[in-house]
């Protein structure tokens, strides 16, 4: 079983449209989640941090549910701009550090 | 304020040579990661400097790779006797924060081994 993982769509979605990504991770003991947004041939952009209250920034919003271990992401209002690739990020306890642990993303295409 | 930068952002070398790829972080981040891209893959952990800490380096994947940071700022990440399979974009993050921090990224330097 990967450490991280998520749905690679695409997801095609209208502009307008309200979509939302879920995430699972296999370590239990992970301490911070973290959704990033990566263009293509772009290096990745934190979005947001990911809170077990849940979050919201915009028209963006996280939960993170613990005892299922799988963060979300939804979208409302998508625009074109929003096309991209969204990874969720879960850093966990390994051999003694924090490493981060990158899912392979999301893909989001928003169309007219 | 500036962000993270890297050098060069496009490397083309040949079979068997060695490279060096430099990663400036933001000022004042603690944590300095290195991870590898391939064409439509996910990131790869590499290596993860903490300060003064002793670097966690278990994702390199051979003996040809290391990497250093000097004075808790810039790093380098080495390859030596480049193989084909190691055409990559090798990015690099810094955090504010130890190990649990969000992190900013590099641009990227674009690999290719003939």
């Amino acid at each position: 079983r990967k450490e991280v993982e998520q749905d690679p769509g695409p997801f095609n979605v209208p502009e307008g449209a309200t979509v939302a990504f879920n995430c699972t991770y296999s370590n239990s003991a992970s301490q911070s989640f973290f959704w990033y947004r990566q263009d293509c041939r772009k290096e990745p952009k934190l979005l947001m941090s990911v809170y077990s209250s849940g979050n919201e920034d915009g028209r963006f919003t996280a939960q993170l549910n613990r005892a299922s271990q799988y963060i979300s992401l939804l979208i409302r209002d998508s625009k074109l701009s929003d096309s991209a690739t969204y990874l969720c990020v879960v850093n966990g306890m390994s051999g003694g550090s924090y490493i981060p642990t990158f899912g392979r993303g999301t893909s989001l295409i928003v169309h007219p | 304020g500036a962000g993270v930068s890297q050098s060069p952002s496009n490397k083309v070398t040949e079979k068997g040579k060695d490279v060096e790829l430099r990663c400036d972080p933001i000022s004042g981040h603690t944590a300095l990661y290195w991870y590898r891209q391939s064409l439509g893959q996910g990131l790869e952990f590499l290596i993860y400097f903490q300060g003064n800490s002793a670097p966690d380096k278990s994702g390199l994947p051979s003996d040809r790779f290391s990497a250093e940071r000097t004075g808790g700022s810039v790093s380098t990440l080495t390859i030596q006797r480049t193989q084909q399979e190691d055409s990559a974009v090798y990015l690099c993050a810094s955090s504010p924060r130890q190990g649990r921090g969000e992190q900013y990224f590099g641009p990227g330097t674009r690999l290719t081994v003939t």
